[in-house]
């Protein structure tokens, strides 16, 4: 299996929902990720996790919170978000002991319209 | 920090032809990876090819190669016998000891009969 799998596809939420992004993985990376894309624009970091811990956080605010429950599975918890956080939120794996060159593998995403 | 610069917000090519798409970096960081992603209309980023800033040799992976020079700081991606499913948004991105991927405005190809 050598794939990121992301659920749902597509998502449309109110101001006032809460709801959760799914990211799953099982080639055994230690390492996962969530990006944020805009249109047009390139994708940009929110969050790191290594080893099941959060490493790093790009200054996200608080109403998207993240959760790794284990090594394979990724959650992006969203409440009272605003109708600017619409986006395609990737999420990527990689394997941190093996260095660089094996790439990220990504997710082919979730579309997120806040209405 | 690490900044990339793709100055090629379009490009056309022709069926068959050859195509190079220019991305020019800067970082801190002593060890770092050079990276190309096709990004289809689908929104999956879809790996290509990688650069080790130690390499010596310039990376290639089938069609595609990468025109690495250090010194210029920069990594070029050259697509060769351009196809029509080639067309897509591509990026250029960089990682460095921080694990994290770091990536340039992109340039949208177009694949022409």
């Amino acid at each position: 299996d050598t794939e990121v799998t992301q659920t749902p596809k597509h998502l449309v939420m109110g101001m006032t929902n809460k709801k959760s992004l799914k990211c799953e993985q099982h080639m055994g990376h230690r390492a996962m990720y969530w990006y944020k894309q805009k249109a047009k624009k390139p994708p940009e970091l929110m969050f790191v996790y290594s080893y099941e811990k959060l490493s790093i956080n790009e200054s996200v605010p608080s109403r998207f919170s993240p959760e790794c429950p284990n090594s394979s599975l990724l959650n992006l918890h969203l409440h009272a978000l605003q109708p600017e956080d619409s986006a395609l939120y990737l999420c990527a794996s990689s394997h941190p002991a093996r260095g660089l060159n094996y790439g990220y593998t990504f997710g082919s995403g979730t579309r997120l319209t806040v209405v | 920090a690490q900044k990339i610069t793709q100055t090629q917000p379009g490009m056309f090519v022709q069926e068959k032809e050859a195509v190079t798409l220019d991305c020019t970096y800067d970082t801190s960081d002593p060890s770092y990876g050079l990276f190309w992603y096709k990004q289809p209309s689908s929104g999956e980023m879809i790996f290509l090819i990688y650069q080790g800033s130690y390499d010596q040799q310039n990376a290639t992976e089938g069609r595609y190669s990468l025109n690495f020079q250090k010194a210029r700081k920069s990594a070029n991606l050259v697509i060769s016998a351009s196809q029509l499913g080639d067309s897509a948004m591509y990026f250029c991105a960089v990682g460095g000891t921080a694990s994290k991927l770091t990536f340039g405005t992109g340039t949208r190809l177009q694949v022409t009969l």
